[in-house]
């Protein structure tokens, strides 16, 4: 069973800090990497796809991917409380019939 | 001018009922998805459409049925409804089959069998 696991939380960072998320996949052939954030009753929405070793930078937001550690992770610098939401990390193949697989997801809380 | 769209929004049903789920999309993507979301947030997916044709089907049960008229559209509809069948379901799209690509997400249909 393909799976990717996360930190429920809720995770509470303080305003201004470093907020780090983490997941965990099983399935080594996983090609591509995403993190979607939720507000509470809405739907998920892209915030950083990984696709290489590495880092990622966008604006406050950093992904990292170790393909050999199997994990991927998400900073979030300079925390706002319109950061509070649940993060989903994500992973999907290499094929047209890959799908893409969801983690459970990390509620985020930024205290002020 | 919203992207992705599904009706309705909010559905309270009694067991045993049929009902459908409406989604259209406009950003000419080719392949759309039904992802269901439980109460503990776990976001799985159950259909995918590519080009009106099925390329994913999950174990779900036959109760369960997608229908894609275009490429634009993807209908989900559920037979004899049950308690279980209680949650968010999204429908999404992204531009081709590749799983490497963005999925955008509609906002969502809270079903409630009571």
């Amino acid at each position: 069973q393909k799976e990717v696991e996360q930190n429920s939380g809720p995770l509470s960072v303080p305003e201004g800090a470093i907020a780090s998320l983490n997941c965990t996949y099983s399935d080594r052939g996983s090609q591509s990497f995403f993190w979607y954030r939720q507000y509470s009753g809405k739907s998920p929405e892209l915030i950083m796809s990984i696709y290489s070793n590495g880092d990622k930078e966008d604006g406050r937001f950093t992904a990292q991917l170790n393909k050999a550690s199997q994990y991927v992770s998400l900073l979030i610098r300079d925390s706002q409380p319109s950061d509070s939401a649940t993060y989903l990390c994500a992973w999907g193949g290499y094929s047209s019939a890959s799908k893409i697989i969801f983690g459970s997801g990390t509620r985020l809380s930024i205290r002020p | 001018d919203t992207a992705v769209s599904q009706t309705p929004k909010y559905l309270v049903t009694q067991m045993g009922n049929d009902k459908s789920i409406k989604c259209e999309q406009n950003l000419g993507h080719d392949t759309m998805y039904w992802y269901k979301q439980d109460s503990k947030k776990f976001l799985k997916i159950m259909f995918s459409y590519n080009n009106k044709e099925l390329i994913i089907n999950e174990t779900v049960p036959n109760r369960f049925s997608p229908k894609s008229p275009d490429k634009a559209h993807l209908n989900l509809h559920i037979n004899s409804l049950e308690l279980g069948d209680s949650a968010v379901y999204f429908c999404a799209s992204s531009q081709g089959g590749y799983s490497g690509n963005t999925i955008y997400f509609g906002e969502g249909s809270w079903l409630t069998v009571v």
